[in-house]
């Protein structure tokens, strides 16, 4: 069965270093997710992304985050400047379409911030 | 604001017998609710969506009911295994309503099944 993948598993990064987290969706796939999970904490909503351009965005996704999909096939999180509070675990998610189908969900970027 | 709440953080039951998680909402018109199931350090896994026009739904060992009259969705699970223990996640969606089609989760249910 086709699934959602990420890269890295785990990154650890340097307070206000960038870091770019990747996820290659399921091809046939056209809406695309980035949430994120504090330890011990709910998923939250960060951005989605469909047709090329952000659909919707959360107040946790500020000028510091930004996404792209630079080719058919990936789909990037780019935090510019990081934070501590930044560290959780990031899952990309995509979906073929809105109506009545759930979103996948990769295995998350555990990222930690130094 | 929009409010999910699961039933208890943890529930703990003895193999072979019926886990029932619950999920109430709050400042939401959901066009339909999905659950995933979750295991420590992974992504959610989809298990099961209900639309707002349905009241049940099953797979297997899993059946959910949804009543948008009390804003609240139940997720059984029967003949429950050691395997099943994991955290269960309810998911609210918008659908079509929402331009994104973005999900809200609740805090999610651990459940613990003992042989």
């Amino acid at each position: 069965e086709p699934e959602v993948t990420q890269t890295p598993s785990h990154q650890v990064t340097q307070m206000g270093q960038e870091v770019i987290l990747r996820c290659v969706p399921i091809s046939n796939h056209l809406y695309f997710y980035w949430y994120r999970q504090i330890l011990g904490q709910k998923v939250e909503f960060l951005v989605s992304f469909y047709n090329n351009e952000i659909s919707e965005k959360s107040e946790i996704f500020d000028d510091q985050f930004s996404v792209e999909r630079p080719d058919g096939s990936n789909f990037t999180l780019k935090i510019r400047s990081t934070k501590l509070e930044d560290s959780a675990m990031y899952f990309c998610a995509s979906r073929n379409r809105i109506s009545n189908q759930p979103q996948h969900f990769g295995d998350g970027t555990r990222l930690s911030i130094l | 604001s929009q409010k999910i709440e699961q039933n208890s953080e943890a529930l703990n039951i003895q193999e072979g017998k019926t886990a029932t998680l619950t999920c109430n909402y709050t400042n939401y018109s959901p066009a339909y609710l999905q659950w995933y199931r979750q295991d420590p350090g992974r992504g959610p896994v989809f298990l099961l969506l209900i639309r707002e026009n349905e009241k049940e739904k099953r797979k297997e060992r899993l059946k959910v009911t949804f009543d948008t009259t009390l804003k609240q969705s139940l997720f059984h699970i029967t003949a429950s295994q050691p395997a099943d223990s994991a955290t269960y996640l309810c998911a609210l969606d918008g659908g079509e309503r929402s331009d994104a089609g973005k999900s809200t989760f609740g805090d999610g249910t651990t459940l613990t099944v003992k042989p």
